[in-house]
């Protein structure tokens, strides 16, 4: 079954401290995985694309990996901000019927406190 | 701005009745996806269009319908609603082919928030 799975659900950090997401997909075949942040009540950004050939990319304060060999991807957000409070949901794109469909994680829930 | 639009931002109803949820992807994009987003859960993909056809269906009720005009905007329609239909629904749009260059983005609109009463 084409799935992704997220953890941890929630998580509550300092802010200033680093934190890490992780998404595990069994979405094939593979081409791409993507992060998003979404703030409550708005629509998903994009925050990173990661296609089958890439390890690490980052974005900012935001340093996505990809081990492909594993279907596990990770998160790593540097010295967090309040702003950084939000869900963060991992989607991974497959081609259904000629059209191509997103899987999406039920996300990460981060909230940054003082 | 994500240069996706959709209306209108709120809209609260009553049980069975019918709306029609409106989204006017990027300029260029040929590809609009719906989904939902009932209280503290995940996007549910509900259908996708490309330049008009129908390319991929999700777990959309048969209650609730959509098309893709030749402008390429599209609307949802929610018919007999019930109180779970109460979610926020929202489109995304991207350039995407129906196959291959599956590596564009998918850009989001800011979504309509769906209260049944």
């Amino acid at each position: 079954k084409n799935q992704v799975e997220q953890s941890p659900q929630s998580l509550i950090i300092l802010e200033g401290k680093n934190c890490t997401l992780q998404c595990n997909y069994t979405v094939s075949p593979f081409s791409n995985l993507r992060w998003y942040k979404q703030d409550t009540g708005r629509g998903p950004v994009s925050l990173t694309i990661m296609t089958f050939s890439e390890n690490t990319k980052s974005n900012g304060r935001y340093t996505a990996t990809l081990d492909a060999d594993t279907k596990q991807s990770s998160l790593h957000i540097t010295a967090s901000q309040l702003s950084d409070s939000a869900s963060y949901i991992c989607v991974v794109p497959r081609v259904t019927g000629g059209g191509n469909k997103l899987t999406f994680g039920t996300g990460t829930q981060l909230k940054v406190e003082l | 701005d994500s240069g996706v639009t959709q209306t209108p931002k709120h809209l609260i109803t009553a049980t069975g009745q019918r709306v029609t949820l409106r989204c006017s992807p990027r300029s260029g994009d040929l590809s609009v996806y719906w989904y939902q987003q009932s209280l503290d859960q995940g996007l549910q993909f509900l259908i996708q269009y490309y330049n008009g056809e129908e390319r991929a269906k999700g777990n959309i009720l048969e209650r609730f319908s959509a098309q893709q005009f030749p402008d390429l905007h599209s609307e949802l329609n929610l018919s007999s609603l019930e109180l779970g239909d109460s979610a926020l629904y929202f489109c995304a749009s991207s350039e995407g082919l129906s196959r291959g260059l599956m590596n564009t983005e998918a850009f989001f609109g800011q979504g309509t928030r769906l209260t049944v009463v």
